[in-house]
């Protein structure tokens, strides 16, 4: 069974650039016709999808962060990442990773990790 | 950007009840439309993909219906570990958005 883990600082200084790692074990990140994705959720909200990057490298990102997302992929470590930059008090989330797999000519999420919660604060 | 409206944002109901949560996208997005659990702090659990196709290892009392722009999620005979918050999801195209999501409590 694929799972999935967030990990990375819980506490991030505003204007600075937050960074999280999903770490992949049960299933190789660069197998199969998948995508590996980022969600966020403020406490007491619903869900926004931050992005996505696909087994072959290339990824979109929402346009609503697009301008401050970066997600990477390490396949020796079966790794995906998350960088967000310019951070503010709004960033201020629970962090999920998820995999995206592909079924009937588009991409559903089945795991998710548990979630990380990262705070902006000075 | 396609916006997702669940109905009603919340809902009471006893145990054994049967409810149903409606999603409504803002354009059609044939069957792309999934649906989540999620309990007080923990991950959302996937339930049905492609609008009522279940999760492995989902019980049969959730059904999922719907295509195009109205959507439905049935629980059947509630039992104390469903009431939680539910959302829907489209995946029909970027960005991918989800409802604001109905929170299931006990009467």
């Amino acid at each position: 069974q694929v799972q999935l883990q967030e990990s990375g600082p819980g506490l991030v200084k505003p204007s600075q650039t937050l960074s999280l790692t999903c770490t992949v074990s049960g299933g190789s990140i660069s197998g199969g016709t998948n995508y590996w994705s980022w969600i966020r959720q403020p406490a007491g909200e619903g869900l926004e999808w931050i992005g996505r990057i696909y087994t072959s490298g290339s990824t979109n990102y929402n346009p609503s962060l697009k301008s401050r997302v970066t997600i990477s992929m390490d396949t020796s470590k079966n790794q995906f990442s998350l960088k967000l930059s310019s951070v503010t008090a709004a960033d201020t989330a629970v962090y999920y990773c998820a995999r995206g797999v592909y079924y009937d000519s588009s991409y559903y999420f089945d795991y998710w990790g548990q979630g990380t919660l990262v705070t902006v604060s000075s | 950007d396609i916006q997702m409206t669940q109905s009603p944002s919340s809902l009471s109901a006893s145990v054994g009840d049967r409810v149903t949560i409606t999603c409504r996208a803002s354009q059609g997005i044939r069957n792309y439309l999934a649906w989540f659990q999620q309990k007080p702090g923990k991950a959302p659990k996937s339930l049905i993909y492609a609008a009522s196709s279940l999760q492995s290892g989902v019980p049969s009392k959730f059904s999922g219906s719907g295509s195009g722009t109205d959507f439905t999620l049935t629980i059947s005979s509630l039992q104390p570990e469903d009431f939680a918050t539910y959302y829907c999801q489209q995946y029909k195209s970027y960005p991918i958005t989800f409802g604001q999501g109905t929170r299931l409590e006990i009467k």
